[in-house]
């Protein structure tokens, strides 16, 4: 199996331009996290979906964050315009869920940003 | 009150001692614990998930789960160099279906 697949992996970009991020789930699994982590606040979740469908976005921080997952295989975050504080690393996740506890996540490497 | 909170540490143990890593939890129906570990420029991999009250063992890894004191813990015994890195604490949000919380984690040191 080839993992959660991020790309790419690192971005260097200038405020006010737009990024987008990019995670092919592993196949089979149903749901699909989007993480940011920072020194200052840890990991956290952005969005998270499941069969396709977002389920919980309250972790977007405003409108310049959106989040798609046009089919099961990809999906992705895009920051328009970027802003100096987003620079983080984005985690993206992927696990099984079958209605029961909480299935194991697995990560994607990350893309590490940097806006200028 | 952070959701889920752990010591930033860092923790420093010898090579051979016991490393016990904590972290307390808001959400009283919060059902599914783990412990993912993280490597420096790394991403977070798993090494311990609990669901019941107890012990679960695994290795040299123990993860207790106290879910009356919502206190989790993580005993890693004969520590190793290679168990140095940053310990995250992650629980589910009920409230959210199945999406996790996760604390800041503890950067953990063992030294040969």
């Amino acid at each position: 199996d080839a993992g959660v697949i991020q790309s790419p992996r690192h971005e260097v970009t200038e405020m006010g331009q737009e990024v987008t991020l990019r995670c092919k789930p592993i196949s089979g699994h149903n749901s699909l996290f989007w993480y940011r982590q920072t020194m200052m606040r840890g990991l956290e979740l952005l969005i998270y979906f499941n069969n396709n469908v977002p389920i919980d976005d309250s972790g977007m921080p405003e409108d310049r964050f959106s989040a798609k997952m046009p089919n099961a295989s990809f999906s992705t975050l895009k920051i328009q315009p970027s802003e100096p504080r987003d620079s983080a690393v984005y985690f993206c996740a992927s696990s099984q869920t079958s209605g029961r506890v909480m299935e194991t996540q697995y990560f994607g490497p990350g893309t590490r940003l940097l806006v200028l | 009150q952070k959701e889920v909170e752990q010591n930033s540490g860092p923790l420093s143990v010898p090579e051979g001692a016991i490393a016990s890593l904590n972290c307390t939890y808001s959400d009283r129906g919060s059902q599914s614990f783990f412990w993912y570990r993280q490597y420096s420029g790394k991403s977070p991999e798993l090494i311990m998930s609990i669901y019941s009250n107890g012990d679960k063992e695994d290795g040299r890894f123990t993860a207790q789960l106290n879910k009356a004191s919502q206190y989790v813990s993580l005993l890693i015994r004969d520590s190793q160099p290679s168990d140095s890195a940053t310990y995250l604490c992650a629980v589910n949000r009920r409230q959210a279906g199945t999406a996790l919380i996760f604390g800041k984690g503890t950067t953990l040191s063992v030294s040969s």
